[in-house]
């Protein structure tokens, strides 16, 4: 079935260092990777996604990679700041299957210390 | 602000009761899913409606029934509630489908927790 694994579980860096966050996913049929940010108290924030068509994607601190061969993807962090800190999520999407519905690894909190 | 309005933000209701969960998309949007989240299970998806139409649905309860109206707002039904059933419910939209798959946005979800 359908299935995202999310490592690690909880994160913690100095501020200024890098974080890295991994998933895996079992669908080959998925195409579309997003990555959310949920801070305590609101709805999950889309922070950066990437197509299945594209190997790696930037934007400021953060980027994301995938790796079709091997379906797995990685967000990364550079130069952490303490309002980083929150819970993370990946997901993947089957777009050809007509349906944008995502399924969601079991997210990572990440705290950055001062 | 992502421009996902969800109602109410919180509810606190007793074992056996119904209540229904109310979602406006954003503006353009015609996607709405319905999401479930508690703390042993992650974010679950539990269905999708694609312009008034049902186009998904995940693991979503016999119990649990949802519908979007003719001016694309959703709203989700909960009916004899457990504890289980304690959870943040969040609502997202988005402009397509899936074929062209487009950004999701959350609401800030409706807090649902059963005594």
């Amino acid at each position: 079935g359908e299935n995202v694994e999310q490592h690690p579980s909880t994160l913690s860096v100095q501020e200024g260092d890098s974080a890295v966050i991994k998933c895996t996913y079992s669908d080959s049929a998925s195409n579309y990777f997003p990555w959310y940010k949920q801070e305590l108290g609101k709805g999950p924030q889309l922070i950066i996604d990437i197509r299945s068509n594209v190997g790696e994607k930037k934007d400021q601190r953060i980027a994301v990679t995938l790796n079709k061969t091997a379906k797995h993807f990685s967000l990364h962090i550079t130069e952490t700041q303490p309002e980083d800190s929150a819970v993370y999520f990946c997901a993947a999407s089957r777009g050809s299957s007509n349906t944008g519905k995502l399924i969601f690894g079991q997210g990572t909190t990440l705290q950055v210390k001062p | 602000d992502s421009g996902v309005t969800q109602t109410p933000k919180h509810l606190i209701t007793a074992t056996g009761q119904r209540v229904t969960l109310r979602c406006s998309p954003r503006s353009g949007d015609l996607s709405v899913y319905w999401y479930q989240q508690s703390l042993d299970q992650g974010l679950q998806f539990l269905i999708q409606y694609y312009n008034g139409e049902e186009r998904a649905k995940g693991n979503i309860l016999e119990r649990f029934s949802a519908q979007q109206f003719p001016d694309l707002h959703s709203e989700l039904n909960l009916s004899s509630l457990e504890l289980g059933d304690s959870a943040l419910y969040f609502c997202a939209s988005s402009f397509t489908t899936g074929v062209d798959i487009t950004e999701a946005f959350f609401g800030q979800g409706t807090r649902l927790t059963v005594v």
